[in-house]
């Protein structure tokens, strides 16, 4: 079975701009979450979708967005990028509330 | 503060020692996870527990529930195993909520 995907690997944006991440989750997984890793605090929680439906949010500003669709695929959206969103981010996927089980990630650079 | 401690936050060992990193939280959880993470970025997810113990392969993780404090242990230590390991919790009772994490522990296994 394949494993959770994401792309792209690496990107490098300016700031201002806006970034649009994937996450293909594993086949039958529903839910998907994601995070976002800086050397500063750490592994964050984002959001959390689950059958197209947004169940959890963390505390980040309103320029992080997201949405799932039908097929489970997800994707985050950071508007007017500033240099300290510059982060790895990191999708998971589970069935439910169970192990998750994570991509590997996203390389975010902003300049 | 829903928090989570670990400690401690980077140990060296000699190969073949027992390692022990702890994790203690601040209320109660639906779940605990202890993950991995290899330079590069990828995290594996090791152990998801409520309860008790589990055991794979070399690694043991416990749980005290009413201690609010989780170990995870590795046997027979290998360079292999050099890593951060990081503790993860669901503090709602419905384990919807997104993970919080720890800060990690960056473990080093000397030949």
């Amino acid at each position: 079975k394949a494993g959770v995907t994401q792309t792209p690997r690496y990107l490098i944006k300016t700031r201002g701009q806006q970034v649009t991440l994937s996450c293909s989750p594993i086949s039958g997984h529903r839910s998907v979450s994601w995070y976002q890793q800086t050397p500063g605090q750490g592994l964050q929680f984002l959001f959390e979708y689950f059958s197209e439906t947004q169940r959890n949010k963390g505390n980040f500003p309103g320029r992080f967005s997201g949405r799932q669709f039908s097929n489970s695929r997800s994707e985050m959206n950071v508007s007017t990028l500033e240099l300290g969103d510059s982060a790895l981010y990191l999708c998971a996927s589970s069935i439910q509330y169970n192990e998750q089980f994570f991509g590997p990630g996203t390389r975010l650079t902003v300049l | 503060k829903n928090e989570v401690e670990q400690s401690p936050q980077n140990l060296t060992a000699q190969e073949g020692e027992f390692i022990t990193i702890n994790c203690s939280y601040s209320v109660g959880i639906s779940a605990l996870h202890w993950l991995q993470q290899h330079p590069g970025g990828g995290i594996v997810s090791l152990f998801m527990l409520s309860s008790g113990k589990k055991k794979h392969g070399r690694l043991i993780a416990t749980i005290n529930i009413q201690e609010k404090h989780s170990s995870l242990h590795i046997t027979a230590s290998h360079p292999r195993d050099s890593a951060v390991y990081i503790c993860a919790v669901n503090f709602s009772g419905g384990g919807a909520d997104g993970l919080t994490f720890g800060k990690g522990t960056h473990l080093i296994i000397q030949p």
